[in-house]
């Protein structure tokens, strides 16, 4: 198993510009979650979702839109870059069933300038 | 909504013990415990539902008081390997993740 993979690892745009960061996961897993880690700080969720055709905010939505088509990706994209979007992005996925929750995988992180 | 870690910050000496703390404003349903190295991603160590139930493996245990939304990590005999920042992520009962401030761990010979 690859885990919990995400494209590109590092990418510098213009302010601007539009992209989507790519996150596959491979372990079957219902739950898919995009946070950002700003320097020196915690991460915080942007986008998350329970399982395929289903999305919902967290605590840092805008400027981003999320999809879910299928279980395994979650595309995060990114419309209209601004500096303050510069940061870490990583994507991490669990499973969480009635009673049995596990813990969150996450991708070794995309790293985006926006300059 | 972000849950509050302390010590910010702690100096450790190989062999000596570390308790991180982190509490949050909202009633949890789970609590979980991640370290990170710099420039990797967060690495799983423990999770812990409600219930006050303490959990642990080696040397690194955590316990979780339900009523008053508090968790606390525990770090015995302390490793080099140890060193990191560890944040705690909490989970009240609407499916929002918060991670905690976070915590710089260092442990030196």
């Amino acid at each position: 198993n690859a885990g919990v993979t995400q494209t590109p690892k590092f990418r510098i745009l213009k302010i601007g510009q539009s992209m989507t960061l790519q996150c596959t996961q491979d372990m079957n897993h219902n739950y898919m979650y995009w946070y950002r880690q700003d320097p020196g700080m915690g991460l915080k969720l942007i986008y998350y979702s329970v399982g395929a055709g289903i999305t919902d905010k967290g605590e840092v939505p805008n400027g981003y839109n999320v999809s879910r088509s299928t279980t395994e990706d979650f595309p995060l994209r990114l419309e209209l870059a601004a500096p303050s979007q510069t940061s870490v992005y990583f994507c991490a996925s669990s499973f969480r069933g009635l009673i049995v929750e596990e813990t969150q995988y996450f991708g070794p992180g995309t790293r985006l300038l926006v300059l | 909504q972000q849950p509050v870690q302390s010590p910010q910050a702690v100096i450790l000496r190989e062999g000596e013990d570390a308790v991180i703390n982190c509490s949050s404003s909202k009633a949890l349903y789970s609590v979980h415990w991640y370290r990170q190295k710099h420039g990797e991603a967060p690495v799983f160590l423990m999770i812990l539902l409600k219930g006050g139930e303490q959990k642990g493996h080696d040397k690194i245990s955590a316990s979780f008081n339900e009523k008053k939304q508090q968790s606390s990590l525990y770090l015995t005999a302390s490793q080099l390997s140890y060193s990191g920042t560890y944040f705690c992520g909490t989970e009240n009962t609407g499916n929002q993740f918060y991670f905690g401030t976070g915590t710089s761990l260092t442990v030196i010979p």
